[in-house]
Protein backbone atom coordinates (compact mmCIF):
# COMPACT_ATOMS: atom_id res chain seq x y z
CA UNK A 1 0.00 0.00 0.00
CA UNK A 2 1.18 3.55 -1.04
CA UNK A 3 1.20 5.91 2.42
CA UNK A 4 3.17 8.03 3.52
CA UNK A 5 3.16 8.75 7.42
CA UNK A 6 4.58 12.85 8.95
CA UNK A 7 6.17 12.89 12.05
CA UNK A 8 7.78 15.27 14.72
CA UNK A 9 5.48 17.69 14.91
CA UNK A 10 5.29 19.18 18.44
CA UNK A 11 5.75 22.58 20.96
CA UNK A 12 8.28 24.52 20.14
CA UNK A 13 9.45 28.27 21.19
CA UNK A 14 9.56 30.53 19.19
CA UNK A 15 13.18 30.87 17.71
CA UNK A 16 13.49 26.85 18.22
CA UNK A 17 14.05 24.27 15.40
CA UNK A 18 12.28 21.02 14.74
CA UNK A 19 12.86 18.20 12.29
CA UNK A 20 9.78 16.95 11.06
CA UNK A 21 9.99 13.38 9.41
CA UNK A 22 8.35 11.86 6.47
CA UNK A 23 8.05 8.04 5.76
CA UNK A 24 7.10 6.51 2.96
CA UNK A 25 5.76 3.21 2.30
CA UNK A 26 4.83 1.47 -1.24
CA UNK A 27 7.17 3.56 -3.42
CA UNK A 28 10.33 5.11 -3.79
CA UNK A 29 10.58 8.57 -2.11
CA UNK A 30 14.06 9.56 -4.23
CA UNK A 31 12.37 8.69 -7.50
CA UNK A 32 9.77 11.11 -6.77
CA UNK A 33 9.64 14.67 -6.59
CA UNK A 34 8.34 15.65 -2.58
CA UNK A 35 6.74 18.54 -1.16
CA UNK A 36 5.76 19.82 2.09
CA UNK A 37 2.17 21.76 2.18
CA UNK A 38 1.15 23.27 5.66
CA UNK A 39 -2.13 24.86 7.24
CA UNK A 40 -2.31 27.03 9.66
CA UNK A 41 -5.41 26.46 12.07
CA UNK A 42 -8.33 27.52 10.36
CA UNK A 43 -6.61 28.48 6.71
CA UNK A 44 -5.77 27.02 3.11
CA UNK A 45 -2.97 25.10 1.95
CA UNK A 46 0.64 26.89 1.68
CA UNK A 47 2.84 25.01 -0.13
CA UNK A 48 6.23 24.88 1.69
CA UNK A 49 9.04 23.17 -0.32
CA UNK A 50 9.74 20.30 -2.56
CA UNK A 51 13.07 18.19 -3.30
CA UNK A 52 12.95 17.26 -6.68
CA UNK A 53 14.02 13.44 -7.76
CA UNK A 54 17.38 14.84 -8.89
CA UNK A 55 18.04 16.28 -5.61
CA UNK A 56 17.42 20.11 -6.53
CA UNK A 57 15.31 21.68 -3.84
CA UNK A 58 13.37 25.18 -3.59
CA UNK A 59 11.01 26.90 -0.84
CA UNK A 60 8.49 29.22 -0.53
CA UNK A 61 9.41 32.68 0.19
CA UNK A 62 7.88 32.99 3.44
CA UNK A 63 10.23 29.84 5.07
CA UNK A 64 13.70 30.41 2.70
CA UNK A 65 16.49 30.29 4.64
CA UNK A 66 15.05 28.81 7.83
CA UNK A 67 13.62 25.49 6.54
CA UNK A 68 15.22 22.55 4.86
CA UNK A 69 14.29 19.81 2.79
CA UNK A 70 16.02 16.53 2.82
CA UNK A 71 15.60 12.84 1.94
CA UNK A 72 17.43 9.52 3.12
CA UNK A 73 17.18 7.29 0.69
CA UNK A 74 18.17 4.18 2.64
CA UNK A 75 15.17 4.92 4.93
CA UNK A 76 12.90 5.71 2.03
CA UNK A 77 11.92 9.20 4.33
CA UNK A 78 11.72 12.96 3.41
CA UNK A 79 12.84 15.37 6.33
CA UNK A 80 12.20 19.41 6.89
CA UNK A 81 14.25 20.68 9.09
CA UNK A 82 12.48 23.85 10.18
CA UNK A 83 14.63 26.31 12.38
CA UNK A 84 14.38 29.95 13.85
CA UNK A 85 10.79 29.27 13.81
CA UNK A 86 8.09 31.84 14.61
CA UNK A 87 4.40 32.02 15.22
CA UNK A 88 3.38 31.83 12.13
CA UNK A 89 4.88 28.31 11.70
CA UNK A 90 2.29 27.00 13.20
CA UNK A 91 0.62 24.34 10.90
CA UNK A 92 -0.43 21.40 10.47
CA UNK A 93 2.22 20.17 8.02
CA UNK A 94 2.11 17.43 5.21
CA UNK A 95 4.19 15.65 3.04
CA UNK A 96 2.87 15.16 -0.60
CA UNK A 97 4.32 12.86 -3.03
CA UNK A 98 4.17 15.27 -6.27
CA UNK A 99 4.34 13.03 -9.29
CA UNK A 100 3.20 13.46 -12.67
CA UNK A 101 1.42 11.93 -15.58
CA UNK A 102 0.39 12.64 -19.44
CA UNK A 103 -2.64 14.21 -20.32
CA UNK A 104 -3.31 15.15 -23.96
CA UNK A 105 0.48 15.08 -24.59
CA UNK A 106 1.49 17.37 -21.77
CA UNK A 107 3.21 15.75 -18.27
CA UNK A 108 1.24 17.79 -15.49
CA UNK A 109 2.19 17.51 -11.98
CA UNK A 110 -0.11 17.00 -8.91
CA UNK A 111 0.00 15.94 -5.23
CA UNK A 112 -1.46 12.47 -5.77
CA UNK A 113 -0.41 10.62 -1.75
CA UNK A 114 -0.78 12.53 1.00
CA UNK A 115 0.03 11.76 5.06
CA UNK A 116 -2.33 12.36 7.30
CA UNK A 117 -0.01 15.50 8.48
CA UNK A 118 2.13 16.39 11.79
CA UNK A 119 1.21 19.34 14.34
CA UNK A 120 3.48 21.92 14.72
CA UNK A 121 2.85 24.87 17.28
CA UNK A 122 5.43 27.78 18.12
CA UNK A 123 4.32 29.74 21.11
CA UNK A 124 6.03 30.60 24.10
CA UNK B 1 4.44 34.84 -8.81
CA UNK B 2 1.05 33.26 -10.27
CA UNK B 3 -1.55 34.51 -7.91
CA UNK B 4 -4.89 32.21 -7.15
CA UNK B 5 -8.49 33.24 -6.19
CA UNK B 6 -11.74 30.92 -6.24
CA UNK B 7 -15.22 31.91 -5.95
CA UNK B 8 -17.25 31.56 -4.17
CA UNK B 9 -15.34 31.21 -0.65
CA UNK B 10 -18.20 29.69 0.75
CA UNK B 11 -21.86 28.20 -0.63
CA UNK B 12 -24.49 26.19 0.97
CA UNK B 13 -26.26 23.42 -1.30
CA UNK B 14 -28.57 20.02 -0.47
CA UNK B 15 -27.50 16.66 -1.71
CA UNK B 16 -28.63 16.67 -5.53
CA UNK B 17 -27.79 20.16 -6.46
CA UNK B 18 -25.30 21.06 -9.12
CA UNK B 19 -22.68 23.11 -7.22
CA UNK B 20 -19.98 25.03 -9.80
CA UNK B 21 -16.76 26.57 -8.53
CA UNK B 22 -14.48 28.87 -10.36
CA UNK B 23 -10.99 29.64 -9.51
CA UNK B 24 -8.97 32.13 -11.71
CA UNK B 25 -5.28 32.37 -12.07
CA UNK B 26 -3.11 35.79 -12.29
CA UNK B 27 -1.72 35.16 -15.51
CA UNK B 28 -1.96 32.28 -17.98
CA UNK B 29 -1.61 28.68 -16.78
CA UNK B 30 -2.71 26.57 -19.77
CA UNK B 31 -4.18 23.77 -18.38
CA UNK B 32 -1.96 23.37 -15.74
CA UNK B 33 -4.28 23.36 -13.19
CA UNK B 34 -5.73 20.66 -9.99
CA UNK B 35 -8.09 20.07 -7.87
CA UNK B 36 -8.24 19.07 -4.24
CA UNK B 37 -11.03 18.15 -1.52
CA UNK B 38 -10.34 18.30 2.02
CA UNK B 39 -12.29 17.36 4.86
CA UNK B 40 -12.70 18.99 8.30
CA UNK B 41 -9.48 17.72 10.23
CA UNK B 42 -8.21 14.86 7.12
CA UNK B 43 -5.72 15.65 4.35
CA UNK B 44 -6.50 17.00 0.56
CA UNK B 45 -7.36 14.03 -1.91
CA UNK B 46 -6.02 14.52 -5.61
CA UNK B 47 -9.85 14.82 -7.38
CA UNK B 48 -8.95 16.59 -10.88
CA UNK B 49 -5.05 17.14 -12.54
CA UNK B 50 -4.87 18.76 -15.94
CA UNK B 51 -7.70 20.61 -15.86
CA UNK B 52 -10.04 18.13 -16.85
CA UNK B 53 -7.99 14.86 -15.85
CA UNK B 54 -10.38 13.20 -13.31
CA UNK B 55 -7.86 10.68 -11.00
CA UNK B 56 -8.33 7.48 -10.17
CA UNK B 57 -10.72 6.22 -8.34
CA UNK B 58 -12.54 9.95 -7.60
CA UNK B 59 -16.75 9.70 -9.18
CA UNK B 60 -17.65 10.73 -12.22
CA UNK B 61 -19.78 13.58 -10.68
CA UNK B 62 -17.16 15.31 -10.55
CA UNK B 63 -15.96 17.34 -13.52
CA UNK B 64 -13.10 20.23 -14.39
CA UNK B 65 -13.04 22.26 -16.87
CA UNK B 66 -10.65 25.22 -18.37
CA UNK B 67 -7.73 26.50 -19.54
CA UNK B 68 -5.62 29.57 -19.34
CA UNK B 69 -6.72 31.93 -16.45
CA UNK B 70 -10.31 30.33 -15.95
CA UNK B 71 -11.06 27.26 -14.19
CA UNK B 72 -14.09 25.39 -13.34
CA UNK B 73 -14.85 22.53 -10.68
CA UNK B 74 -18.15 20.93 -10.93
CA UNK B 75 -20.07 18.31 -9.07
CA UNK B 76 -22.98 17.50 -10.89
CA UNK B 77 -25.18 15.75 -8.10
CA UNK B 78 -23.86 17.07 -4.78
CA UNK B 79 -23.70 13.93 -2.02
CA UNK B 80 -23.65 14.02 1.17
CA UNK B 81 -19.94 13.06 2.05
CA UNK B 82 -19.15 15.42 -0.97
CA UNK B 83 -19.42 18.45 1.70
CA UNK B 84 -16.07 19.67 2.15
CA UNK B 85 -13.52 22.67 1.30
CA UNK B 86 -11.99 22.32 -2.06
CA UNK B 87 -8.38 23.99 -3.32
CA UNK B 88 -7.73 24.58 -7.05
CA UNK B 89 -3.72 24.58 -7.21
CA UNK B 90 -1.45 25.98 -10.21
CA UNK B 91 1.65 23.58 -11.46
CA UNK B 92 2.60 25.64 -14.45
CA UNK B 93 4.95 27.93 -12.45
CA UNK B 94 6.65 25.24 -10.43
CA UNK B 95 8.52 24.87 -8.38
CA UNK B 96 5.81 27.01 -6.41
CA UNK B 97 3.01 25.09 -6.50
CA UNK B 98 0.43 28.09 -5.66
CA UNK B 99 -3.15 27.05 -4.10
CA UNK B 100 -6.10 28.57 -4.30
CA UNK B 101 -7.87 30.08 -0.99
CA UNK B 102 -10.77 27.42 -0.77
CA UNK B 103 -14.30 26.91 -1.00
CA UNK B 104 -16.37 25.34 1.39
CA UNK B 105 -19.42 23.53 0.17
CA UNK B 106 -21.68 22.93 3.67
CA UNK B 107 -25.54 21.90 3.81
CA UNK B 108 -28.32 24.47 2.66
Amino acid sequence: EVQLVESGGGLVQPGGSLRLSCAASGFTVSSNYMSWVRQAPGKGLEWVSVIYSGGSTYYADSVKGRFTISRDNSKNTLYLQMNSLRAEDTAVYYCARTTGGYSLGYYYYYMDVWGKGTTVTVSS
Amino acid sequence: DIQMTQSPSSLSASVGDRVTITCRASQSISSYLNWYQQKPGKAPKLLIYAASSLQSGVPSRFSGSGSGTDFTLTISSLQPEDFATYYCQQSYSTPGFTFGPGTKVDIK
